[in-house]
């Protein structure tokens, strides 16, 4: 079983719409969690991060962690064709190791 | 802001060749890491350093090497090019060892093996 797994897409939602991200992680001990936005050929930039349970809002993004089930989701409100990225999830069990999903591919239909 | 930088964008190598990648970060931050990604295998980290001159190996280290004389600067060191490692080489710094801590990544170097 991968540590953080993330579907691989596409997630293809239409303009204006809510787009939902998801990720699950093996290691009950993971402290914080990541959601990172990476354009084609471009590196990885922080969108959130989230290390309590319930949910953190920023702007159209909002996080939502559920340790209990290991899920942490990303919701992005209006979802805009610039949203259109792959979106990693990346999981700290207290180390200084940083796990990553292999990421969500979103497409964003004008 | 924190700013990561990598030495080169693009580079093409021999086989054969020893390779330097260069990362740069302004941060004083105590962490680095030097992270490889191909589609479908995602971020595999190489090797990351926590302190000056002390480095620990990540998941995939074989045929690399380190570098980190100064607190800014991790290098990757690839003593002899192969074609299998053609890829996206990632370098990130955080702040400290703390779990909170933000891993910010440079822009990456897209090295091709020839």
């Amino acid at each position: 079983q991968k540590e953080v797994e993330q579907n691989s897409g596409p997630l293809s939602v239409p303009e204006g719409a809510i787009a939902s991200l998801n990720c699950t992680y093996s290691d009950r001990v993971s402290q914080s969690f990541f959601w990172y936005r990476q354009y084609s050929g471009k590196s990885p930039e922080l969108i959130m991060s989230i290390y309590s349970n319930g949910d953190k809002e920023d702007g159209r993004f909002t996080a939502q962690l559920n340790k209990a089930s290991q899920y942490v989701s990303l919701l992005i409100r209006d979802s805009q064709p610039s949203d259109s990225a792959t979106y990693l999830c990346a999981v700290n069990p207290g180390t200084y190791k940083y796990i990553f999903g292999t990421g969500t591919r979103l497409k964003v239909l004008a | 802001d924190v700013k990561v930088t990598q030495s080169s964008r693009y580079l093409v190598k021999r086989t054969g060749e020893k390779v330097f990648l260069e990362c740069v970060q302004d941060m004083d931050h105590e962490n680095m890491f030097w992270y490889r990604q191909d589609p479908g295998l995602g971020l595999r980290l190489i090797y990351f350093s926590y302190d000056v001159k002390m480095k620990e190996k990540g998941d995939i280290p074989e045929g690399y090497s380190v570098s980190r004389e100064k607190k800014e600067r991790f290098s990757l060191i690839l003593e002899s090019a192969s074609t299998n490692q053609t890829s996206m080489y990632l370098c990130a710094s955080s702040l400290s060892g703390r779990a909170t801590d933000t891993q910010y990544f440079g822009p990456g170097t897209r090295l091709t093996v020839l």
